[in-house]
C-alpha cells in the first residue's frame, strides 16, 4: 500500500498570504495525485488532479506541482473560503486509492 | 449537474449487517467508475471501495476486505455497499463518490455502531 504523508498537520496563516502543502508519498505514484478541500460539515471537493490540473470551476489561486513522491498544493492568495482542511490522494495503485491525513488551514 | 445522494445510514448494533445507497442522476452512470469514501468523526478520509462501469473490476481497503461487498445497478443509476459484521470502528459518514480522480460526492450518509 502507498502511503501518503502530508505536512504540515497545521497551517495558520492570515488571509492574503501564500499556503505551501506537501505531500510525499511512500513510493513513486507518477503524477497520479489530486488535491481536495474539505469545509467543515461538508463533503469534499476536488480541486487538483494528475498533480498539476485544476478541476471545473477552481480559481487559478490554487496550483498543483511535483511528481514522484513529493508534491506540492500552493494557494497564491488566501481567501476567507479557503481556510479548510486539504487532503491529497493517489490513483497510481489501482483500487488501493489511499488519502493523506490531511493539512488543517486555519487563520491566525 | 451531476447529483448523488446516499441513504440508508443509521444505528447500528455490533455485528450487524447494513446496505447503504447512492443514487446517480444527471451524468452517464454506466459510464463512470464508482466509489466509496469514510470519514470517522473528526477523522480523515479512507477510501473504502470501487467498482468499475461493468462491474468487472472491484477494489476494497484492506481494512474492510471480505467484510464489505460494493455493487451497482446501472439499470438504476444506483451504488450499493453491502456492510457485514459491523464493528464500533466502522462508524463514520459514508461518502459514493464518481470517477477516479473523485470529481462528485454525495453528501454522505452517518453509520453510526454502537450497543
Amino acid at each position: 500500500e502507498i502511503v501518503l504523508t502530508q505536512s504540515p498537520a497545521t497551517l495558520s496563516l492570515s488571509p492574503g498570504e501564500r499556503a505551501t502543502l506537501s505531500c510525499r508519498a511512500s513510493r513513486s505514484v507518477n503524477d497520479y495525485l489530486a488535491w481536495y478541500q474539505q469545509k467543515p460539515g461538508q463533503a469534499p471537493r476536488l480541486l487538483i488532479y494528475d498533480a498539476s490540473n485544476r478541476a471545473t470551476g477552481i480559481p487559478a489561486r490554487f496550483s498543483g506541482s511535483g511528481s514522484g513522491t513529493d508534491f506540492t498544493l500552493t494557494i497564491s492568495n488566501l481567501e476567507p473560503e479557503d481556510f479548510a482542511v486539504y487532503y491529497c490522494q493517489q490513483r497510481s495503485d489501482w483500487f488501493k486509492f489511499t488519502f493523506g491525513p490531511g493539512t488543517k488551514v486555519d487563520i491566525k | 449537474e451531476v447529483q448523488l445522494v446516499e441513504s440508508g445510514g443509521g444505528l447500528v448494533q455490533p455485528g450487524r449487517s447494513l446496505r447503504l445507497s447512492c443514487e446517480a442522476s444527471g451524468f452517464s452512470f454506466n459510464d463512470y467508475t464508482m466509489h466509496w469514501v469514510r470519514q470517522a468523526p473528526g477523522k480523515g478520509l479512507e477510501w473504502v471501495s470501487g467498482i468499475s462501469w461493468n462491474s468487472g473490476s472491484i477494489g476494497y481497503a484492506d481494512s474492510v476486505k471480505g467484510r464489505f461487498i460494493i455493487s451497482r445497478d446501472n439499470a438504476k443509476n444506483s451504488l450499493y455497499l453491502h456492510i457485514n459484521s459491523l464493528k464500533v470502528e466502522d462508524t463514520a459518514f459514508y461518502y459514493c463518490a464518481k470517477d477516479i480522480p473523485l470529481d462528485s460526492w454525495g453528501q454522505g450518509t452517518l453509520v453510526t455502531v454502537s450497543s
